[in-house]
């Protein structure tokens, strides 16, 4: 089955320390993204990216920071310049980026003690 | 950000249909309207889009007003499976064809 999937489903770690959030996706899509969700609040995008080897920041970019090596791979970093990196973070992709749909993956809820 | 605005929640008796207003009074002749919804700590998944025209698929309908300054997604018949959080997002090349979540509507569907 084609999809995205976003590893793990569960994440917590100590203040002051980097995590990376997976996400890879088998839809061969050119576009995908990062979004946070903090509760009762909608989706704000972190950084997206069109091709391989290329992203953009999107509005809240500050202490994140991405990679994308291969087109089915789009990790996240958190690092420790985050200042509240608790949230849900969820990873979609598009055909290519503009108004095509995006298909979102189950997300990933990160707790930093 | 391009701003639409949707009441915070809705309520809907099972099997009946239920109509999800937005307003959206600052579209451009360029943007398009998408709906997405999302479960209770599920990704949003896609439910339909149009720019000027009324639109329909499997999940629902897609009415929009001749000024474009407002639309309506139509569930044609709420099941409990319909329960969710409904966003209402104009995608405009003048913010790169990004999209912008605002905070939706949560649909409760009473049995």
């Amino acid at each position: 089955d084609g999809g995205i999937t976003q590893s793990p489903k569960y994440l917590f770690r100590k203040e002051g320390q980097n995590v990376t959030l997976s996400c890879e996706q088998n839809l061969n899509h050119d576009a995908m993204y990062w979004y946070r969700q903090d509760p009762g609040q909608g989706l704000r995008l972190i950084y997206y990216s069109q091709i391989v080897n290329d992203f953009q920041k999107g509005d809240i970019a500050e202490g994140y920071s991405v990679s994308r090596e291969k087109k089915e791979s789009f990790p996240l970093t958190v690092t420790s310049a985050q200042k509240n990196p608790t949230a849900f973070y969820l990873c979609a992709s598009s055909i290519m980026e503009g108004f095509n749909e995006q298909f979102f993956g189950p997300g990933t809820r990160l707790t930093v003690l | 950000d391009a701003k639409t605005t949707q009441p915070n929640s809705m309520e809907s008796n099972e099997e009946e249909p239920v109509h999800l207003p937005c307003n959206h009074s600052t579209i451009s002749g360029t943007d398009y309207i998408h709906w997405y919804r999302q479960l209770p700590s599920q990704g949003p998944e896609y439910v339909i889009h149009g720019l000027t025209s009324n639109v329909n698929n499997r999940m629902a309908s897609l009415a929009i007003a001749e000024d474009r300054k407002s639309s309506t997604l139509i569930l044609h018949r709420a099941t409990l499976r319909d329960a969710a959080v409904y966003y209402c997002i104009l995608l405009s090349p003048d913010t790169g064809n990004q999209f912008y979540f605002g905070t939706g509507t949560s649909l409760t569907v009473i049995p």
